[in-house]
């Protein structure tokens, strides 16, 4: 069974600049989360999918941060305008059901300068 | 806010000496309790998990963990480590109840398996 798969596994930017991560989740699993790792963290939660339907973006920066889950299979992320501190590892993941075990994919290394 | 505490940032340990890493979580009425491992350049993979039933909980490679609700824990455990455990340790919780499944991750652990 196919995992997680992310694109890009690595991306450089300058501040300010716009930048899109994609994430295409287990076959079959309805639920998609994005973290976001900064460098000596753990994972935190970005925003959670059931389907193509969001359930928690609490903790999304939405003035600059924007998610959607076309078809309520693959997803993407984006951050426009990018700012230094959001240089960090992002994850996707996916689980079957809701309370279940989440798979993550490889993550994006974003750096910003 | 709810939160998990790894309080170990790094733990050395002798090959086939016995580790015990902490985690505690802020008190909730319910919750769901896991802990990943992430190796050198790899991604996140599941250890174990503890979802209901029995407290005491058990990985493949011979790693275990118990749920004790009136301390809030969830420490993990191995009796003997091998070079091959040498990793990071993450402890999640999903807190169940409040309308979204998101995991909220402890800082992680370092585990150093020195020869």
């Amino acid at each position: 069974e196919a995992g997680v798969a992310q694109s890009p596994r690595y991306k450089i930017i300058e501040k300010r600049q716009s930048v899109a991560f994609w994430c295409n989740p287990i076959s079959g699993h309805a639920t998609l989360y994005w973290y976001q790792q900064i460098l000596g963290q753990g994972p935190k939660l970005l925003i959670q999918f059931q389907n193509n339907g969001v359930v928690d973006d609490s903790q999304l920066p939405k003035d600059r941060f924007s998610a959607e889950r076309l078809k309520g299979v693959d997803s993407t992320l984006k951050i426009q305008p990018a700012k230094l501190e959001d240089s960090a590892v992002y994850l996707c993941a996916s689980s079957l059901e809701r309370v279940d075990t989440q798979y993550f994919g490889p993550g994006t290394r974003l750096t910003v300068l | 806010a709810q939160s998990v505490t790894q309080l170990d940032s790094q733990v050395p340990v002798f090959e086939e000496a016995p580790v015990e890493l902490r985690c505690n979580y802020s008190s909730s009425v319910s919750v769901y309790l896991f802990w990943y491992v992430q190796y050198p350049n790899q991604g996140l993979q599941l250890l174990l998990k503890y979802l209901s039933g029995s407290t005491l909980v058990e990985s493949i490679n011979g790693f275990e963990a118990e749920f004790n609700k009136s301390q809030t824990s969830f420490h993990l455990r191995k009796p003997s480590v091998h070079i091959s455990d040498t990793a990071e340790y993450f402890c999640a919780v999903m807190y169940s109840g409040g309308g979204a499944d998101g995991l909220t991750f402890g800082k992680g652990t370092h585990l150093i398996i020195q020869p």
